[in-house]
């Protein structure tokens, strides 16, 4: 069973502050995904990443996928209250599209 | 919007009944997904279908059944409901099956949260 542990569980940070949200597994991953949730709404997807090693960037948004495909960063540059959710991981197998999600990070960006 | 629809948005029932969720991909997705979210499991795969066909099975109870309908719309069924299959169920469509050709991009829909007393 793949499995994908985030930490931390829960980000409590003041507007403008730099932030790291991390995606752990010890299995391999064909993919790695980032969803942010709002409440009341489905997961969306930020980024995809499939390459070992490869970064990318949205916005104030750094992604990156560990070489051995086992690990994901998320990092968040100057924090505003918008950024405010949960954040997902996800893990996409080799033999079906389904996701193996990680527990998620629910970040608060205070005013 | 997602483009991928799901009814009832809140269900509220007894333990012992059965409830039926219904979801409707984006258009042109062939492959449907359901998740389970709660607060102690997280988002939890509960199974697949492609153009009709279950494709992947996760951690589905038996109690639990869904199917795709020949218009690519799905159900999932809930029998025999206990106190602890209270969650959000999450629907997801994609265009193709997933597997080797590369990410597979999922699009979910806004969820049915189901409470059970």
């Amino acid at each position: 069973t793949q499995l994908l542990e985030q930490s931390p569980q829960f980000l409590s940070i003041q507007e403008g502050e730099n932030l790291t949200v991390y995606c752990n597994s010890s299995s391999v991953f064909s993919s790695l995904q980032w969803y942010r949730q709002e409440p009341g709404e489905g997961p969306v997807l930020l980024v995809t990443v499939v390459t070992g090693g490869e970064v990318k960037k949205l916005k104030r948004l750094t992604f990156q996928f560990g070489d051995a495909r086992k690990d994901s960063s998320l990092h968040i540059t100057a924090a505003q209250p918008g950024d405010t959710g949960l954040y997902l991981c996800a893990g996409g197998g080799t033999s079906y599209g389904k996701l193996t999600f990680g527990q998620g990070t629910i970040l608060t960006v205070h005013p | 919007d997602s483009g991928v629809t799901q009814t009832p948005k809140h269900l509220i029932t007894a333990t012992g009944q059965r409830v039926t969720l219904r979801c409707s991909p984006r258009s042109g997705d062939l492959s449907v997904y359901w998740y389970q979210q709660s607060l102690d499991q997280g988002l939890q795969f509960l199974i697949q279908y492609y153009n009709g066909e279950e494709r992947a099975k996760g951690n589905i109870l038996e109690r639990f059944s869904a199917q795709q309908f020949p218009d690519l719309h799905s159900e999932l069924n809930l029998s025999s409901l206990e106190l602890g299959d209270s969650a959000l169920y999450f629907c997801a469509s994609s265009l193709n099956p997933g597997g080797l050709s590369g990410a597979n991009v999922l699009t979910f829909g806004a969820g049915s949260r189901l409470t059970v007393l």
